[in-house]
């Protein structure tokens, strides 16, 4: 089946530094990675779709300049939360589609949780 | 505009059986899942809806009617372990577009 591998699993930062996350396709191409963010309780809401190649699509009311992603290959896109501040506290969580019929097409990365203190 | 809504909250009796609802409006619709999600985790895939009908897999099934915008979830013989979040997610166009998730509903087992 097919696999995402994210990194990070958790991270803690001091307010005003960057963070980077990473997700990684192992055994597909991911042309294009969707990330999402979850407070506590609450379910996952789509911040921005990543596509290998060109400029990543931002959801309503998030700040791109803030939430840089890169997807420079097929099977990594990266985020990069800049400037953090404690109510990016957090756990983003990337998906992408992935052709097999196991998952009906979409695997998820394990999530990371940030804390910015 | 788009719309999922489901319970905030439930709570079931070991043993027993539940069913957790979705509704939903969204500008397209090519599908409906509905995913697992302990705190902290990765959702995991439970099933996926397209057409009209009721897909059983094990102890859960998962009902669409297209026509009401109407989904549901049936878990039966319910264990301590489906303790969890049960999220509702739409596709709404085919080809490379991210799910949609409702607010999830959080399942209580207890004894």
């Amino acid at each position: 089946g097919a696999v995402v591998s994210q990194h990070p699993s958790r991270v803690i930062c001091k307010s005003g530094t960057s963070v980077k996350i990473e997700c990684r396709s192992l055994d597909f191409q991911a042309t294009t990675m969707f990330w999402y963010r979850q407070f506590p309780k609450q379910s996952l809401m789509l911040m921005a779709t990543s596509n290998e190649g060109s400029k990543a699509t931002y959801e309503q009311g998030v700040e791109k300049d803030k939430f840089l992603i890169n997807h420079a290959s097929l099977t990594l896109s990266t985020l990069t939360v800049t400037s953090a501040h404690p109510e990016d506290s957090s756990f983003y969580i990337c998906s992408a589609r992935d052709g097999f019929e196991g998952g009906a097409g979409y695997t998820f990365g394990s999530g990371t949780r940030l804390t910015v203190v | 505009g788009q719309n999922i809504d489901q319970p905030t909250e439930m709570t079931a009796t070991e043993g027993a059986i539940v069913q957790i609802n979705c509704t939903y409006q969204t500008s397209g619709f090519n599908g409906l899942f509905w995913y697992q999600q302990h705190a902290g985790e990765a959702p995991t895939f439970l099933s996926y809806n397209v057409l009209d009908g009721l897909e059983e897999k094990g102890r859960f099934s998962s009902f669409l009617s297209r026509s009401k915008g109407y989904s549901y979830l049936l878990l039966k013989e319910l264990q301590m372990k489906d303790s969890a979040s049960y999220l509702c997610a739409v596709i709404k166009n085919s080809g490379n577009t991210p799910l949609v998730f409702g607010k999830g509903t959080r399942l209580s087992v207890i004894a």
